[in-house]
């Protein structure tokens, strides 16, 4: 298997534009995560899906960001408008049968807001 | 105070010795500890799990936990500079009602030849 794909790898933009991240989990995988990392606050969970499903959206900063799961081999995390501070790196991680088993973690999407 | 505690180092060792990397948890509910190793620039990557008392040890990785104390810790014997990297320290948590991977802010370790 490929792994967990995510696009695009940089994004650079300027505040205020929207920022759509998407993520390819492993085929079979039931779970899909979105995690955010900064310096300060290490990495973030910001909500899973189980099944395509949201489960758990509790870390999803504010009203801007937004994320969907539409299909089992296909998501987006979307950020609008967007700001300097949401500057970081997202990662989307898939994971078997269990929100808490092993997570594949893709290579990351780092994002820079000007 | 956070959830998962980490010191952010560097740690640095001079190759073949132990490295011993520590983290402290909040939630005294937690069974399922975990440590990620992340290499500069990549994504983690699962190393260890643990889930009961006392040590458990996968070639010349071991990791250690404490329930009582509210401790885990990683050691690396004969450290090599392939084993430079941050180490992060992940609990489950069920703070929200769901079962997570709560991370910490990682400690990273530079292994010097």
């Amino acid at each position: 298997d490929a792994g967990v794909i995510q696009s695009p790898r940089h994004e650079v933009t300027e505040m205020g534009q929207e920022v759509t991240l998407r993520c390819k989990p492993i085929s079979g995988h039931d779970y899909l995560f979105w995690y955010r990392q900064t310096m300060m606050r290490g990495l973030e969970l910001l909500i899973y899906f189980n099944n395509n499903v949201p489960i758990d959206d509790s870390g999803m900063p504010e009203d801007r960001f937004s994320a969907k799961m539409p299909n089992a081999s296909f998501s987006t995390l979307k950020i609008q408008p967007s700001e300097p501070r949401d500057s970081a790196v997202y990662f989307c991680a898939s994971s078997q049968d269990s929100p808490t088993g092993e997570l594949f973690f893709g290579e990351g999407s780092r994002l820079t807001v000007l | 105070q956070k959830e998962v505690e980490q010191n952010s180092g560097p740690l640095s060792v001079p190759e073949g010795a132990i490295a011993s990397l520590n983290c402290t948890y909040s939630d005294r509910g937690s069974q399922s500890f975990f440590w990620y190793r992340q290499y500069s620039g990549k994504s983690p990557e699962l190393i260890m799990s643990i889930y009961s008392n006392g040590d458990k040890e996968d070639g010349r990785f071991t990791a250690q936990l404490n329930k009582a104390s509210q401790y885990v810790s990683l050691l690396i014997r004969d450290s090599q500079p392939s084993d430079s990297a941050t180490y992060l320290c992940a609990v489950v948590s069920r703070d929200t009602g769901f079962q997570k991977l709560v991370f910490g802010t990682g400690t990273r370790l530079l292994v010097s030849p």
